[in-house]
């Protein structure tokens, strides 16, 4: 069975420092890792995605995130945060199967970005 | 990326009463899938609503309480059945073109209250 854990259930980040959200997972074979993010009364935006390739993958709203397979993390980052970052993130996980297999989610993080 | 809409946004029910959900995108995808989520916790599915055939349900859900119809691509329906307070929840409807490195889109959702 694959699963996502994010230890924080909230990080805290003054505007204009960076911020790392964290998530690892576990699942059977290659794993398709995904970040999303969901403002106040919104759905789920889709930020990034690490499918093969490059462990450094950037996303929308100039977030990226590092994918780690010796420590099973995919931590998402942001050099400098701003206010409007505020928000709560999600990190999911599909193993590679040949068909679609289904989307685990993590618990999700609240990030608060403070002037 | 797909463009989903909900309908109704959000609805107060009584107990005993059913709602039925509708989702619409605009454009044909493969696979269609409905969530719940408690707000400001993480994602639960509850099925994967498939075109022609019987929607596959997650553990703990049945047909009987959540069923779904797929006429078509681009349109699925969930109705909540004998609804009790324990539904209230944002219901999500997200989309798939099917292969699994791609990502999951998702609806604005519909927020439900059960009194």
């Amino acid at each position: 069975a694959q699963s996502v854990a994010q230890p924080e259930d909230q990080v805290n980040v003054a505007e204009g420092n960076p911020l790392t959200v964290k998530c690892t997972y576990s699942v059977s074979g290659n794993p398709y890792l995904f970040w999303y993010v969901q403002y106040p009364n919104r759905g789920l935006q889709f930020l990034l995605k690490y499918i093969t390739g490059d462990n450094l993958v950037k996303g929308s709203y100039g977030f990226e995130a590092e994918f780690n397979k010796s420590q099973t993390s995919f931590h998402l980052k942001k050099p400098s945060a701003l206010v409007s970052d505020s928000a709560l993130y999600f990190c999911a996980v599909r193993a590679y199967t040949g068909t679609a297999s289904k989307l685990t989610f993590g618990t999700g993080t609240r990030l608060q970005v403070t002037l | 990326s797909a463009v989903i809409s909900q309908k109704p946004s959000r609805d107060i029910c009584q107990r005993g009463t059913s709602l039925t959900i509708q989702c619409q995108v605009d454009s044909q995808v493969t696979m269609m899938f409905w969530y719940r989520q408690q707000p400001g916790q993480s994602l639960t599915l509850i099925a994967t609503a498939n075109q022609g055939s019987e929607a596959t349900y997650e553990s703990g859900f049945v047909i009987d309480k959540f069923p779904i119809s797929r006429p078509n691509l681009t349109f699925s329906t969930l109705t909540v059945s004998n609804m009790s307070p324990e539904d209230s929840s944002i219901y999500l409807c997200s989309v798939s073109p099917g292969l699994p490195s791609y990502e999951q889109y998702f609806g604005p959702g519909t927020r439900l209250t059960v009194t």
